[in-house]
C-alpha cells in the first residue's frame, strides 16, 4: 500500500491567520492516465468527512476560496490562507491512485 | 440529491454475526462503486472494501480481506458491510461512500463490540 504521511499532526491556530498542512507520499502519486488522484478531505467531531481538494487543487464546489491545494509527484501541501472558526477539525490527505486508496494520519487544526 | 442514508448502531459480543446497510438513492447505483471505511475510536480513516454493483466486482483492501464481505442489493440500491464472528477490535464508526469522487458519504453507523 501507498503510505501517506503528514506534518504537523497537530496544527494549533491564531483567527484570520495562514494554515498549511504538509502530505508526502511513498511512491508517486502520478497515474497511468496522467492524472494525480490527490484528494484533502475534512472532518468535524461526530460529522462523515468533506471532500474539499481533487487531484491535488481542484476546489470542490461549496468550498471557499481561502483552501487551496498544491503539490505534485509525491509532495503535497494544502492551504487556508485565512482560519475562521469553522475550520476546526481533523485534515487529511488520501491518495485514489492505487487502490487500496490511503489516507494520512489526520492533522488535528484547533484554535489558539 | 445523492443521499447514502446507514443503518443505526449496534451492540454485539465478541462472536456475533453482524450486517450493516448503506441505502442510496439520487444517482444510478449499479454504475458507481461504492466503498466502506472504518474509523477506530478516536483514530484516522481505512478504506475497507470497494464494490461495483453492476456485476459485483469487489475489492478488499489486503488489511481486510477475509474479515468482512461486502454486497449490494441492486434492487433497494442499497450496500452492505458484514462480518461473520466479530471481535472487541472491530469497534468503530463504519462509513458508506460513493468511491468515484467521495464526495457523498453516509451518516456512520458505530459498532461496539464488547462482552
Amino acid at each position: 500500500d501507498i503510505v501517506m504521511t503528514q506534518t504537523p499532526l497537530f496544527l494549533p491556530v491564531t483567527l484570520g491567520q495562514p494554515a498549511s498542512i504538509s502530505c508526502r507520499s511513498s511512491q508517486s502519486l502520478v497515474h497511468s492516465d496522467g492524472n494525480t488522484y490527490l484528494n484533502w478531505f475534512h472532518q468535524r467531531p461526530g460529522q462523515s468527512p468533506r471532500r474539499l481538494i481533487y487531484k491535488v487543487s481542484k476546489r470542490d464546489s461549496g468550498v471557499p476560496d481561502r483552501f487551496s491545494g498544491s503539490g505534485s509527484g509525491s509532495y503535497f501541501t494544502l492551504k487556508i490562507s485565512r482560519v475562521e472558526a469553522e475550520d476546526v477539525g481533523v485534515y487529511y490527505c488520501m491518495q485514489g491512485t492505487q487502490w487500496p486508496g490511503t489516507f494520512g494520519q489526520g492533522t488535528k487544526v484547533e484554535i489558539k | 440529491e445523492v443521499r447514502l442514508v446507514q443503518s443505526g448502531a449496534e451492540v454485539r459480543k465478541p462472536g456475533d454475526s453482524l450486517k450493516i446497510s448503506c441505502e442510496t438513492s439520487g444517482y444510478n447505483f449499479t454504475n458507481y462503486w461504492i466503498g466502506w471505511v472504518r474509523q477506530m475510536p478516536g483514530k484516522g480513516l481505512e478504506w475497507m472494501g470497494i464494490i461495483y454493483p453492476a456485476d459485483s466486482d469487489t475489492r478488499y483492501s489486503p488489511s481486510f480481506q477475509g474479515r468482512v464481505t461486502i454486497s449490494v442489493d441492486k434492487s433497494i440500491s442499497t450496500a452492505y458491510l458484514q462480518w461473520g464472528s466479530l471481535r472487541a477490535s472491530d469497534t468503530a464508526m463504519y462509513f458508506c461512500s460513493k468511491h468515484d469522487t467521495m464526495k457523498d458519504w453516509g451518516q456512520g453507523t458505530l459498532v461496539t463490540v464488547s462482552s
